[in-house]
């Protein structure tokens, strides 16, 4: 069945890195764009990006363009999402999910992973 | 960028009545708005997209109707499993936002 496996949970230092993982299986790796959406405490959804899996091509959201960057391995049939000089406001859940169609984009996502939390605190 | 705005912020019903969750954007996005269902501590699920289309597997009673800034999600007959919480989302501009949702409880 399609499935998306993301990394563990992290707890980062405020102005470190992190770099989440979602390995992507059951489905055709590179027919479908990969988004990043996070999700803070008791709040809403927040969407980051996405990645065209099978050019590496990426779109950010302005808020985090010069914070994030998405890339892919396409042997491992993975994506990566780092980001870079973490806040404390960057506590959130990261989600990796795959866009709803394969002949084309429609950017809504119909297949999540489970999350990955990250708690960023000194 | 676009701002969605669902209402009510919390809507109380009981079991076997309609529920209707609202969306207003703050600029037209035609057709392009999807309905997700997440219910705490699970992944979002894609309800509908597309203003009314039905994703796969989702049950008849979930519908949308809408258009321009104006979008309803309508649940005919809750079920127990409905009461959690529903978010909005639009793909007409970047970047791709989300409503702040609507709680839908007992």
């Amino acid at each position: 069945q399609v499935q998306l496996v993301q990394s563990g949970a992290e707890v980062k230092k405020p102005g470190a890195s992190m770099k989440v993982s979602c390995k992507a299986s059951g489905y055709t790796f590179t027919a479908y764009y990969m988004h990043w959406v996070r999700q803070a405490p008791g709040q809403g959804l927040e969407w980051m990006g996405w990645i065209n899996p099978n050019t590496g091509g990426t779109n950010y959201a302005q808020k985090f363009q010069d914070r994030v960057t998405m890339t892919r391995d396409t042997s491992i049939s993975t994506t990566y999402m780092e980001l870079s000089r973490l806040r404390s406001d960057d506590t959130a859940v990261y989600y990796c999910a795959r866009d709803l169609y394969d002949s084309g984009p429609r950017f809504y996502m119909d297949v999540w992973g489970k999350g990955t939390s990250v708690t960023v605190s000194s | 960028e676009i701002v969605l705005t669902q209402s009510p912020a919390t809507l109380s019903l009981s079991p076997g009545e309609r529920a209707t969750l609202s969306c207003r954007a703050s600029q037209s996005v035609s057709s392009y708005l999807a309905w997700y269902q997440q219910k705490p501590g699970q992944t979002p699920r894609l309800l509908i997209y597309d203003a009314s289309n039905r994703a796969t597997g989702i049950p008849a009673r979930f519908s949308g109707s809408g258009s321009g800034t104006d979008f309803t999600l309508t649940i005919s007959g809750l079920e127990p499993e409905d009461f959690t919480f529903y978010y909005c989302q639009q793909r007409s501009n970047w970047p791709l936002t989300f409503g702040g949702g609507t709680k839908v409880e007992i």
